[in-house]
């Protein structure tokens, strides 16, 4: 069965890096999208993606992140000035409008 | 603003017996119900989902019920084992696709 797939695994970065996180979707789903949980806490929608345009974004989602879809097959997310806050493990999902699947996530620590 | 409660925050049970975590919803246009399981440091894991055109939806041992009137809708597990422990979380989506998601239910079978 096909799973979204997700690297690195584990990031660690000092304050102030770009980062990005790379997502391989579900190769026929059309819809794309990012989620952070922080530590403990609930999972946060931050950005879908359609047709090769941002379709929703959420607050969080400010002028630091940006997505691409650089090919036929990856989906990333960059963070380009990383703060300690962005701490979280990062999910891409991948999906039809309404059932989305998730990746293993990327977890991602800002020193 | 969107917003989706889940309650309770943790539960326990005996092995054997039921598991009922309730979830309110205040997207009047919301439209799709899924639940994700989670175990510690894995994926969200589409378990069960409901669109708003049916009011319950079962799968062997888990269903899930809904009413629309009210904005609220639950997960039930019967016969649980203690491979259900892990935190189960509920979330809405409207026609976006973008998921609200609930706190979270820290879910404990004991043996």
């Amino acid at each position: 069965e096909p799973e979204v797939t997700q690297t690195p695994s584990h990031q660690v970065t000092q304050m102030g890096q770009e980062v990005i996180l790379r997502c391989v979707p579900i190769s026929n789903h059309l819809y794309f999208y990012w989620y952070r949980q922080i530590l403990g806490q609930k999972v946060e929608f931050l950005v879908s993606f359609y047709n090769n345009e941002i379709s929703e974004k959420s607050e969080i989602f400010d002028d630091q992140f940006s997505v691409e879809r650089p090919d036929g097959s990856n989906f990333t997310l960059k963070i380009r000035s990383t703060k300690l806050e962005d701490s979280a493990m990062y999910f891409c999902a991948s999906g039809t409008t309404d059932t989305q699947y998730f990746g293993p996530g990327t977890r991602l620590t800002v020193l | 603003g969107e917003n989706v409660e889940q309650h309770p925050s943790t539960l326990s049970v005996q092995e054997g017996d039921s598991a009922v975590i309730k979830c309110t919803y205040s997207d009047s246009a919301s439209n799709y119900f899924p639940w994700y399981k989670q175990e510690l440091g894995k994926r969200p894991q589409l378990i069960i989902d409901i669109r708003s055109n049916v009011g319950e939806k079962k799968d062997q041992r888990i269903a899930v019920t809904l009413n629309k009137t009210a904005k609220h809708f639950s997960l039930h597990i019967t016969e649980t084992q203690p491979e259900d422990s892990a935190v189960y979380f509920c979330a809405a989506s409207g026609n976006t696709g973008k998921l609200i998601f609930g706190q979270g239910t820290t879910l404990q079978v004991k043996p």
